[in-house]
């Protein structure tokens, strides 16, 4: 079965507003947690790398104002998208390693905005 | 940061062949590589991953062929099926401490009847 989730699965939001995608990993703790973005029929870039007590990591060229990540517990991230814009719509997806590199990733969020 | 280069970009294969996608690294530093599976509009899948310390891995259908000195690994898909058709991503440790991965370009594969 799924080890971790994310929620919702898809949202559509007017341009300006923000939109909040949680990640929980379902029967395992993670006190990293990761952050992609995928085009359609492109591969995952990396955004960040969200970590529990501490600040996020961001990959060069993401915009932190931007992409809000908090790691509020060992079992929950979440990325907020402030101020969205069309050019945000994309399809977010989370990941967490459960033992050593092994990471599962999350079912995805299809962000639509308007 | 580790570059991972995937080939081929699609793949059409018929139902019953060997569906194979080639993946190339770059840092001989690490010891950890997976192949994801993903199908539209789902997250990637972890379909089966290989450590340096040896040559050949098999589950089931999937195998992985993994070639230290040439610094590339393979998935090898025997008696593909319809079912199997998704896009595959190959993957590398990026480096720089922590779990962070590269991931390929992905190959998408179609199984014809």
């Amino acid at each position: 079965g799924a080890v971790v989730s994310q929620h919702p699965s898809w949202v559509i939001c007017k341009s300006g507003t923000s939109v909040k995608i949680e990640c929980r990993s379902l029967d395992f703790q993670a006190t990293t947690m990761f952050w992609y973005r995928q085009f359609p029929k492109q591969s995952l870039m990396l955004m960040a790398t969200s970590n529990e007590g501490s600040k996020a990591t961001y990959e060069q060229g993401v915009e932190k104002d931007k992409f809000l990540i908090n790691h509020a517990s060992l079992t929950l991230s979440t990325l907020t998208v402030t101020s969205a814009h069309p050019e945000d719509s994309s399809f977010y997806i989370c990941s967490a390693p459960r033992v050593y590199n092994e990471q599962f990733f999350g079912p995805g969020t299809r962000l639509t905005v308007l | 940061q580790q570059q991972v280069k995937q080939s081929p970009q699609s793949l059409i294969v018929q139902k019953g062949g060997i569906s194979i996608i080639n993946c190339a690294y770059e840092n001989t530093a690490f010891d950890y590589f997976p192949w994801y599976q993903q199908f539209p509009g789902k997250g990637p899948a972890l379909l089966i991953a290989i450590r340096p310390d040896v040559s050949e891995k098999k589950e089931g259908r999937f195998t992985i062929s993994f070639n230290k000195s040439a610094k590339q690994f393979s998935l090898h898909i025997m008696d593909s099926q319809p079912g199997d058709s998704a896009t595959y991503f190959c993957a590398a440790p990026q480096g720089g401490g922590g779990n962070k991965l590269t991931f390929g370009t992905g190959t998408q594969l179609k199984v014809e009847l």
